[in-house]
């Protein structure tokens, strides 16, 4: 079944615990993207990928990492997480380009305590 | 850069009412405007997208117009059902070489039996 999968979904942890959320898409798609999603703000992109080993800042990438070493993978890395990173985010893929289909992961809701 | 502004953030609807979410968009050059649904506890899902170079586009009960020249597209849904309730996104592209996509704040839909 082609699919976008995040692992974990659930996350609790404490402000400074360096924590990565995975990312993994068996489609062979070129493009990949992190969102945060926060009430009344919609959907904003953390970080994206045109292809491997290029990566590029969203709207908010401050205190977040990600690497792009395989097609298939792209994780998010929080080396310090804080409070305010607190949000439900999503992995996202398309074929070569954001203007072809995105397939969204189901989410990760990650609470910093 | 491009900024999406979406309206109105919750739309309750009678079952078999029609209900419009409209977008409007700053960068007159965006030539890609998709739709994403969000069903609860899910990550967004893409319904129906338009391109600059047609004004309207259907897909069974839901159809997606752009006027180019107020610079706003809207998703229109025709009998409304149940199942229609979700959170609706608008997006258009934006960044250097249409890189990335931004998204509206999304449309809570509730579709009452």
């Amino acid at each position: 079944e082609a699919q976008v999968t995040q692992n974990p979904r659930y996350l609790i942890t404490v402000t400074g615990k360096k924590l990565t959320v995975t990312c993994s898409q068996n489609m062979n798609h070129e493009y990949m993207s992190w969102y945060r999603q926060d009430p009344g703000l919609g959907l904003r992109q953390i970080y994206y990928s045109m292809n491997v080993e290029v990566t590029d800042k969203g709207d908010v990438p401050e205190g977040y990492k990600v690497s792009r070493k395989e097609k298939r993978n792209f994780p998010l890395i929080l080396e310090s997480p804080s409070p305010n990173q607190t949000s439900l985010y999503f992995c996202a893929s398309s074929l070569s380009w954001p203007t072809d289909t995105q397939y969204f992961g189901p989410g990760t809701r990650l609470t910093v305590l | 850069g491009e900024n999406v502004e979406q309206h109105p953030s919750t739309l309750s609807v009678q079952e078999g009412d029609s209900a419009v979410i409209k977008c409007t968009y700053s960068d007159s050059a965006s030539n890609y405007f998709p739709w994403y649904k969000q069903e609860l506890g899910k990550g967004p899902q893409l319904i129906i997208d338009i391109r600059s170079n047609v004004g309207e586009k259907k897909d069974q009960r839901i159809a997606v117009t752009l006027n180019k020249t107020a610079k706003h597209f809207s998703l229109h849904i025709t009998e409304t059902q149940p199942e229609d309730s979700a959170v609706y996104f608008c997006a258009a592209p934006k960044g250097s070489g249409y890189s990335t996509l931004t998204f509206g704040k999304g449309t809570m839909l509730l579709v009452s039996p």
